[in-house]
C-alpha cells in the first residue's frame, strides 16, 4: 500500500530557531499534500493544502510567514517553522493523496520548542 | 464548512463488551466519510471509508460503520472489543470534489479494560 515517509518524529529546537520537517511519499505520486496540527487530546486542524508546483493555501488563522510550505515535487512536501517559539510546540502531521491511492498520513513530528 | 462532531471524549468498556461511536457531519453536499484510529504512539492508520453504494461498511479488525444520510451519521461499530483496541478513534469527513481535505472530529479515546 502507499507509504508517506515523514522527519523528524522527534525534534527539539531552540526559541527563535527553524525547524524544517519532510514527508515524502514514497510509491506514489502525491498530487496533493495536506498539513496538519495536532494539539494533546485534541483533534487534527488543518494548516494548509499544499498542490505540486504551487504556493500552498493556508486554513485562516495560519500564519503562512511562519510556516513555510513548499511542494517542489511530486513526492516531497516540506514544511519550515521560522523563528520557532514554546507555543508552535505540538505534533504535526502531512497526509498525501495521489492515485491510485486514497489519503496516506505520514507518522507525525513531534516539535518542542524551548 | 462542514464540521464533524463526535459525542463521546472517553469511552471506558470491558473486553467483549459491544462498541458503538458516533459521529455526525454538517455538509449539506456530497461527501465521503472516514474512520480512523490512532494507536498510542502511532500514526494514523484508516479503520474504513464510506464512498457511495452499501451504507454499511465493514473495515479493518471487525469494525463497521453506517452511513444514515438522514440523521448525517456515520457511527462505528464493534461487536466485541479487545484489549488491543485501546486507542483514540477519529471520524472524519471530506466533500466529494478532487483532492479536498480531510475534516476531523475531536477524537473519541477508547480504553478497554480486562
Amino acid at each position: 500500500g502507499a507509504v508517506v515517509s515523514q522527519h523528524p518524529s522527534r525534534v527539539i529546537c531552540k526559541s527563535g530557531t527553524s525547524v524544517k520537517i519532510e514527508c515524502r511519499s514514497l510509491d506514489f505520486q502525491a498530487t496533493t499534500m495536506f498539513w496538519y496540527r495536532q494539539f494533546p487530546k485534541k483533534s487534527l486542524m488543518l494548516m494548509a493544502t499544499s498542490n505540486e508546483g504551487s504556493k500552498a493555501t493556508y486554513e485562516q488563522g495560519v500564519e503562512k510567514d511562519k510556516f513555510l510550505i513548499n511542494h517542489a515535487s511530486l513526492t516531497l512536501s516540506t514544511l519550515t517553522v521560522t523563528s520557532a517559539h514554546p507555543e508552535d510546540s505540538s505534533f504535526y502531521i502531512c497526509s498525501a493523496t495521489g492515485q491510485p491511492y486514497g489519503y496516506t498520513f505520514g507518522s507525525g513530528t513531534r516539535l518542542t520548542v524551548v | 464548512a462542514q464540521s464533524v462532531s463526535q459525542h463521546n471524549h472517553h469511552v471506558i468498556l470491558s473486553e467483549a463488551a459491544s462498541l458503538e461511536l458516533g459521529c455526525n457531519y454538517s455538509y449539506g453536499g456530497t461527501v465521503n466519510l472516514f474512520w480512523y484510529v490512532q494507536y498510542p504512539g502511532q500514526h494514523l492508520q484508516l479503520l474504513l471509508k464510506y464512498f457511495s453504494g452499501d451504507p454499511l461498511v465493514k473495515g479493518i479488525k471487525g469494525f463497521e460503520a453506517e452511513f444514515i444520510k438522514s440523521k448525517f451519521s456515520f457511527n462505528l461499530r464493534k461487536p466485541s472489543v479487545q484489549w488491543s483496541d485501546t486507542a483514540e478513534y477519529f471520524c472524519a469527513v471530506n466533500r466529494v470534489s478532487g483532492n479536498t481535505p480531510l475534516v476531523f472530529g475531536k477524537g473519541t479515546r477508547l480504553s478497554v479494560i480486562a
